[in-house]
Parts: C-alpha cells; structure tokens; sequence
C-alpha cells in the first residue's frame, strides 16, 4: 500500500526558517512531489524529487532520502504570502494517480 | 508553461440544476486530466480520471452517473454535476499532466454552492 504522513499544523516567524517534513511508504518509488496550497485556492506545484539529495529553488529547497523514505521542504526567510497547506505526493505505483498527504497548514506570524 | 483553466470559478445554482465545469490545459496537452473535490480545512479528494478519448475512472463512493465527466480532446475535460444538491456545494479542481511526466499542474478551481 501506500501512505504518507506529515505534520498537521506548523507556526513560524516572518524572517525564520521551517522545515516541513514528509514520510511515505511506497510500492514503487517513482519521485515526490511538493505543492502549496493556500486557502480557497488550487495547489501549485513547488518541487519534484526523483533522486536523493537537496534541490533549491529561490527561498524553497526540497530533500530526498529514497532509503529512508523521507523528504523535506525547506522554507528560507519566511514570509507572511508563505502561509499555507504545503502538501507531500507520490505518484501511485499502478495507476495514473498521486496519493497526497493530508498538507501541513503552516502560519507564519509578524 | 503548464497552464491550466477552469471555468467559470464560481457558481451559484438552485437545487436539482446540473452545472457544468470546464478544464482546459493551454499550452501543453493533456493525456490524463483529473477531478478533485476539496470541502473546507479538508484535504483533496480524488474524484475521477480521465483520459483523453475514454471513459473516466472513478474512485470508489463517487457517482459517476451524478458525476459525468468528458475528456473529448487533449487539451478539455468538462464534468457536470447534475442534478445538484446542496451537499454537492464544493470546491472542485482539474489538474492535468502530460504523458511525459506525474507532475500534475490545477487548475484554479471552481466553487459551486447550491442553494
């Protein structure tokens, strides 16, 4: 089966750093996925991770360990436009799908 | 790149009216196109995919006869909620993803209340 936990909620200040971590357990590995998702909107993709190490993108970084089943989205100089649901997916293994996580809410205070 | 409309974004509509949601990938095509349905500090819910020239797939406890969902070209999916309820009022999203890659890219979503 296939299962990916992360934190329900997370609180931070403008300016800080955040780590958001996600863990899944997975048939076949075939890369993560981070989105943003802020309230009443869509989600918006952030990152795709295929193979192991740390991917930065601006003020966003992504990390992958395939052997532990493990990722992170990292969040520099945190803003307050960074408040949002962060969600972790993976592709399902035999079907066209992504399994989403539940999404971290994340509030970013002054 | 990787754009993907919906419309209309909002929707009003009495009780027992079917309201049709277009989803339009406009600059790539779309082999595969998905239906998500968000209620409020609620997480996605996948409701069917779809692919381009065949019927939707769709998860399990969702109707596909309340739910019809057309994939006719590359680049459109529409599903029509018909026969809506108040229960149906939602927030429904379209992701679409080429052939190529998982990544799926959404659509800004519609809100359908029914009254």
């Amino acid at each position: 089966g296939q299962n990916i936990d992360q934190p329900t909620e997370m609180t931070a200040t403008e300016g800080a750093i955040v780590q958001i971590n996600c863990t899944y357990q997975t048939s076949g590995f075939n890369g993560l996925f981070w989105y943003q998702q802020h309230a009443g909107e869509a989600p918006t993709f952030l990152s795709y991770n295929v193979l192991d190490g740390l991917e930065e993108k601006g003020r966003f970084s992504s990390f992958l360990s395939r052997s532990k089943g493990y990722s992170y989205l990292l969040l520099k100089e945190l803003q307050m436009k960074d408040s949002a649901s962060y969600l972790c997916a993976v592709p399902s293994y035999n079907t066209d799908k992504l399994i989403f996580g539940t999404g971290t809410r994340l509030q970013v205070f002054p | 790149g990787a754009v993907v409309s919906q419309h209309p974004s909002r929707v009003i509509c009495k009780s027992g009216t079917s309201v049709k949601i277009e989803c339009r990938s406009l600059d790539f095509q779309a082999t595969t196109m998905f239906w998500y349905r968000q209620f409020p500090k609620q997480s996605l819910m996948l409701m069917a995919t779809s692919n381009e020239g065949s019927k939707a797939t769709y998860e399990q406890g969702v109707e596909k006869d309340k739910f019809l969902i057309n994939h006719a070209s590359l680049t459109l999916s529409t599903l029509t909620v018909t026969s809506a309820h108040p229960e149906d009022s939602s927030f429904y999203i379209c992701s679409a993803r080429t052939g190529l890659t998982d990544t799926q890219y959404f659509g800004p979503g519609t809100r359908l209340t029914v009254l």
